[in-house]
């Protein structure tokens, strides 16, 4: 299944809602992950099944959406948020999105 | 604190082989899934293969299958990936990870780099 992170590139202010968004080539039934990867470290998994927030996780991050359009929204943008974006679907097989890079402006 | 920690990544020739080693800690092993993805330089996640509790059952993606064996010693908390016939596309990092009931993955170890160069 193919997945479509957009934008590939986000440049934001300290303080702002922001949104990202992933979309899958067919309906995913909310199987749906996004992990935040800084630069030179691996991966950490922030929400899994679209909507559940992985424990120690800020709860300025939330997930949402349904077949086949998700979102991760960052409610207060921060300094330490800044790193690449990741979406996975699991609901047939796996595949991740390209990624989408949030700086901040 | 779960802790994930691979091993065995260096320069190797294309054709030859090498052996990925992951050392798990502060969780019972045995009771998950575990799976190496692996990220080319500058590129994005990709899915290896997985392996399920016991070992019974493996799951590899196509460009690997015939080459690659994923096996792990629960009594040692350790999962492997045998790599041969290695080819210039499988220079990456790769990670050891936990799968999460349906399938996400929770926990990453810190990566390996293999790189397939002549």
């Amino acid at each position: 299944i193919q997945m479509t992170q957009s934008p590939s590139l986000l440049s934001a202010s300290v303080g702002d809602r922001v949104t990202l968004s992933c979309k899958a080539g067919q309906n995913i039934n909310n199987y749906l992950a996004w992990y935040q990867q800084k630069l030179g470290e691996a991966p950490k998994l922030l929400i899994y099944n679209a909507n559940s927030l992985q424990t120690g996780i800020p709860s300025r991050f939330s997930g949402s959406g349904s077949g086949t359009d998700y979102t991760l929204t960052i409610s207060s943008l921060q300094p330490e948020d800044v790193a690449t974006y990741f979406c996975q679907q699991y609901n047939s097989w796996t595949t991740f999105g390209s990624g989408t890079k949030l700086e901040i402006k | 604190e779960v802790q994930l920690v691979e091993s065995g990544g260096g320069l190797v020739q294309p054709g030859r082989s090498l052996k990925l080693s992951c050392a798990a800690s502060g969780f019972t092993f045995s009771d998950y899934y575990m799976a190496w993805v692996r990220q080319a330089p500058t590129k994005g996640l990709e899915w290896v293969a997985s392996i399920s509790y016991d070992g019974g059952s493996t799951y590899y993606r196509d460009s690997v299958k015939g080459r690659f064996t994923i096996s792990r010693d629960n009594a040692k908390s350790s999962l492997y990936l045998q790599m041969d016939s290695l080819r210039s596309e499988d220079t990456a990092t790769y990670y050891c990870t936990t799968i999460g009931n349906y399938g996400w993955f929770a926990y990453w170890g810190q990566g390996t780099l293999v790189t397939v160069s002549s």
